[in-house]
């Protein structure tokens, strides 16, 4: 049981490139996430999606989009990489359980943008 | 929007030693989470609070939730190097978000 995976793990990009981040869990959860961590910040929440086809913004989602095709994939996107999104991206996932938003998250994927 | 915050950002513990890190919400909060994430790993689910005045208790590690579910607080007794890491406190509301605080990062003297 892999739970939350994802790729890749590390990831240099230079500035305006693009690149998409995989999220994939296989423990049959509605909630999925996308989270950045920066020193002294916390995580803070991008996107999220409360099931397949849906998303929705989080406290920081300029620069990113989102995509929920399948229910076990959560797909994040940069269009044009800026410096600023430099950081640490980790995905989440939550079941469906009444008042129990316990979130697993994944090893994250460490990007840096030059 | 919900903001929690979290304080000492960082403690320097001797091991043995006991120390305590809060949370604190601008907002009252259906429930609160805590999360451990050992140095570069990814957060972990410790425990979930619910009910105002809760405590809970997971060996040498108390956790409390405030009577007007607003505030908790992570208690570690006889700090050891294994308890290295930076702790989080997450605040749930009604719907399907976390609001995260900024952590405490524990290091440990031995």
């Amino acid at each position: 049981n892999a739970g939350v995976t994802q790729t890749p793990k590390f990831r240099v990009l230079k500035t305006g490139q693009s690149m998409t981040l995989l999220c994939a869990q296989d423990m049959n959860h509605e909630y999925m996430y996308w989270y950045r961590q920066d020193p002294g910040m916390g995580l803070r929440l991008i996107h999220y999606s409360v099931g397949e086809g849906t998303t929705a913004k989080g406290e920081v989602p300029d620069g990113y989009n989102v995509s929920r095709l399948k229910k076990q994939n959560f797909l994040l996107g940069l269009e044009s990489a800026a410096p600023s999104q430099t950081s640490v991206y980790f995905c989440a996932s939550s079941p469906l359980s009444g008042g129990k938003n316990i979130q697993y998250f994944g090893a994250g994927t460490r990007l840096s943008v030059l | 929007g919900q903001q929690v915050m979290q304080i000492p950002q960082y403690q320097h513990v001797q091991e043995g030693e006991d120390f305590t890190t809060y949370c604190n919400s601008s907002t009252t909060l259906s429930n609160i989470q805590w999360y451990k994430q050992r140095p570069g790993g990814h957060p972990v689910f410790l425990i979930q609070l619910v009910k105002s005045g809760e405590v809970k208790k997971q060996k040498r590690l108390t956790f409390q939730f405030g009577e007007a579910k607003k505030n908790s607080s992570l208690h570690i007794t006889a700090t050891q190097t294994t308890d290295v890491g930076t702790y989080f406190c997450a605040g749930g509301s009604n719907d399907y978000k976390l609001s995260f605080g900024a952590g405490t990062t524990v290091t440990v003297r031995a």
